[in-house]
């Protein structure tokens, strides 16, 4: 069975800072791997995803992640936060063939004026 | 191109009514997954409907059910409703099982009183 582990309840961070938000997987085989974020009172947006290739994912708003297979990790970072990117984190996993998405708990991220 | 529409936004129930929860895809997506989010125990799938048929289903009890029409339009039925099925209740579209991309609706807010 996969599992997600986001090891932090909260991440505050000061705007124009870098922001790292961490996950970690468990799963057999090549997953593939998202991180999706929801504002309050709304679904999720995706935004980014590994499948193969490189380890660096760019996606949606300056956010980017780094893939690494010896550690099992799909950390999600951006260079300089921005208040608006207050909100809930979450990183998923999707095991090949089926549309069965593990989530982790998620992660708050506040950002701070 | 009109994203996944959930209906109802929001509903109030009372404790052993049941619920029907209606979910519209993205034109062209086949595949419909639904996941249940609380705060105690995150997002967790519920289930998964290609060409009409249960493809997937999570650790719910057998008063979750659901189906898929032909238009791919699907509705999920939760009877005998009790406090612990509160919960925001989100539909995942996608093109076909194992595509590896889900796009979210906004969700049902359910409440059970």
């Amino acid at each position: 069975a996969q599992s997600v582990a986001q090891p932090e309840d909260q991440v505050n961070v000061a705007e124009g800072n870098p922001l790292t938000v961490k996950c970690t997987y468990s799963v057999s085989g090549n997953p593939y791997l998202f991180w999706y974020v929801q504002y309050p009172n709304r679904g999720l947006q995706f935004l980014l995803k590994y499948i193969t290739g490189d380890n660096l994912v760019k996606g949606s708003y300056g956010f980017e992640a780094e893939f690494n297979k010896s550690q099992t990790s799909f950390h999600l970072k951006k260079p300089s936060a921005l208040v608006s990117d207050s909100a809930l984190y979450f990183c998923a996993v999707l095991p090949l063939g089926n549309n069965r998405l593990a989530f982790g708990k998620g992660n708050q991220v506040v950002v701070i004026p | 191109k009109a994203g996944v529409t959930q209906t109802p936004r929001y509903l109030i129930k009372t404790r052993g009514q049941q619920v029907t929860l209606s979910c519209s895809p993205i034109s062209g997506h086949r595949s419909v997954s639904w996941y249940q989010q609380t705060p105690g125990q995150g997002l967790q799938f519920l289930f998964e409907y290609f060409s009409e048929t249960q493809r997937n289903k999570g650790n719910f009890p057998g008063r979750f059910s659901g189906r898929q029409f032909s238009n791919s339009r699907s509705e999920m039925n939760v009877s005998t409703l009790e406090l612990g099925d509160s919960a925001l209740y989100l539909c995942a579209s996608s093109l076909a099982p194992g595509d590896n991309e889900q796009f979210f609706g906004p969700g049902t807010r359910l409440t059970v009183l």
